[in-house]
């Protein structure tokens, strides 16, 4: 049972248009959402996040959407630029897993994005 | 300040052997996270350690286990390898674990090949 979904396995932009990266939740006790990016033999690194007590976060060229009544998050980046060209994961945080009390950061299979120079 | 170091950076085994990984978080940090990271599965939760215990496990098998010592290094075993279990392992360190508000900081991995 996938919890967060990233339906589009892979995206192709064109250089400085907008790129936007999509994710889905089922479970309603993820509170706090973030989005990392990977390159490839290097290990994610950390992008943006958004609280559940919010709808939009921005830092920069990405802005986090949060869509909490359709349990969807979107992510947009403007301009996008060719270094952009990564996986992007979508991740959610909330009280899971199996220990009592605790967290657990749930990933979905990330979107391959393409921004062509 | 350094980042995550996960040891080795490949590994090739063969079926039925038992492999180790290292992992040393961020200094100050608590909280190691392991996942696996196979094509088209994304990142899977394996388990998290905390202060030397295990607070969370993923839906993984008996042959994965993992510890942590009192510097905070942690290490994870998985034994009588599998085909499948052929993967991208990655940890992750935080202060507090992945509580609200807090990202983790993940190493570059160790690429797993089982033969």
């Amino acid at each position: 049972d996938q919890q967060v979904k990233q339906n589009s396995p892979s995206l192709s932009v064109q250089e400085g248009r907008i790129s936007i990266l999509n994710c889905d939740y089922t479970n309603s006790m993820f509170d706090y959402f973030l989005w990392y990016k990977k390159y490839p033999a290097e290990g994610p690194t950390f992008l943006i996040s958004i609280s559940s007590i919010k709808d939009k976060n921005e830092d920069g060229r990405f802005t986090v959407f949060l869509n909490k009544s359709a349990k969807h998050l979107s992510l947009h980046i403007v301009p996008s630029q060719p270094g952009d060209s990564a996986v992007y994961f979508c991740a959610a945080s909330g009280p899971i897993g199996s220990g009592a009390g605790s967290y657990q950061l749930t990933f979905g299979k990330g979107t391959k994005l393409s921004v062509i120079p | 300040k350094a980042g995550v170091t996960q040891t080795p950076r490949y590994l090739i085994k063969t079926r039925g052997q038992q492999v180790t990984l290292s992992c040393s978080p961020i200094s100050g940090h608590r909280s190691v996270s392991w996942y696996q990271q196979t094509p088209g599965q994304g990142l899977q939760f394996l388990f998290e350690y905390f202060s030397e215990t295990q607070r969370n496990k993923g839906n993984f098998p008996g042959r994965f286990s993992g510890r942590q010592f009192s510097n905070s290094r942690s290490e994870m075993n998985v034994s009588t390898l599998e085909l499948g279990d052929s993967a991208l392992y990655l940890c992750a360190s935080s202060t507090q674990g992945a509580r609200t508000n807090e990202k983790l900081f993940f190493g570059s991995g160790t690429q797993l090949s089982v033969l």
